[in-house]
């Protein structure tokens, strides 16, 4: 079972629509990451929290520490958003800058 | 300012062959991380720079995998007599390297690197 899990794999969606991307992870962090990636594009790190919520734009971050599980919401969504999603934690300690990556949410957003 | 950059943008190269790929990291970023990214996973951690030396290589898959980076800047990541389970986007990312290590990694474009 991988350390980080994201659901769903691929998310289909029309313009203007709320979308939610879910990670889970199983070990102790100091932090989560949201990250996208377009096609042929670089990472972008969108968010990093370690408690509570986030939100840029129409770009929201929400963890529960204690259920060890985040969410990222994308408000009326647009064709741009269009990418890869993806979760990654750091651990504890000695090795907090080691990021763990979920294996992303291929986002489609229609117009 | 410049972000980080990588060269070559794509690879390709036969079984058995060796190929150097490279990291610009942002200027004044101490730390820096080269990640695997194999079709359809997310990426996967190889090895770890603070500075001149290599803080981390527990990534590396092997011992045809090396990393350097002998000025604290640019970074070379050697493979040696590539296999075909060696191709995927080769990810390079940045970072001043706080000791907190809870600064953010700037990624690279990658570089993807295909064996035949």
């Amino acid at each position: 079972k991988n350390e980080v899990e994201q659901s769903p794999q691929n998310l289909t969606a029309q313009e203007g629509e709320f979308i939610t991307i879910n990670c889970s992870y199983s070990v102790g962090i100091s932090a989560l990451h949201w990250l996208q990636q377009h096609p042929g594009g670089g990472i972008v790190s969108l968010f990093m929290l370690s408690s509570g919520k986030k939100k840029h734009g129409r770009l929201i971050a929400t963890i529960n520490i204690q259920e060890k599980h985040s969410s990222l919401h994308i408000t009326a969504s647009h064709p741009r958003d269009s990418a890869v999603y993806i979760c990654a934690v750091r651990s504890w300690g000695g090795s907090n800058y080691k990021l763990t990556f979920g294996k992303g949410t291929l986002l489609t957003v229609n117009p | 300012g410049a972000g980080v950059s990588q060269t070559p943008s794509n690879k390709v190269t036969e079984k058995g062959k060796y190929v150097e790929l490279r990291c610009d990291p942002i200027s004044g970023h101490t730390a820096l991380y080269w990640y695997r990214q194999s079709l359809g996973q997310g990426p996967e951690f190889l090895i770890y720079f603070q500075g001149t030396g290599a803080a981390d290589d527990s990534g590396l898959p092997n011992d045809r995998f090396f990393a350097v980076r002998p000025e604290g800047s640019v970074s070379t990541l050697k493979i040696q007599r590539t296999e075909r389970g060696d191709s995927a986007v080769y990810l390079c990312a940045s970072s001043f390297g706080t000791e907190s290590g809870t600064d953010t990694q700037y990624f690279g474009p990658g570089t993807r690197l295909t064996v035949l």
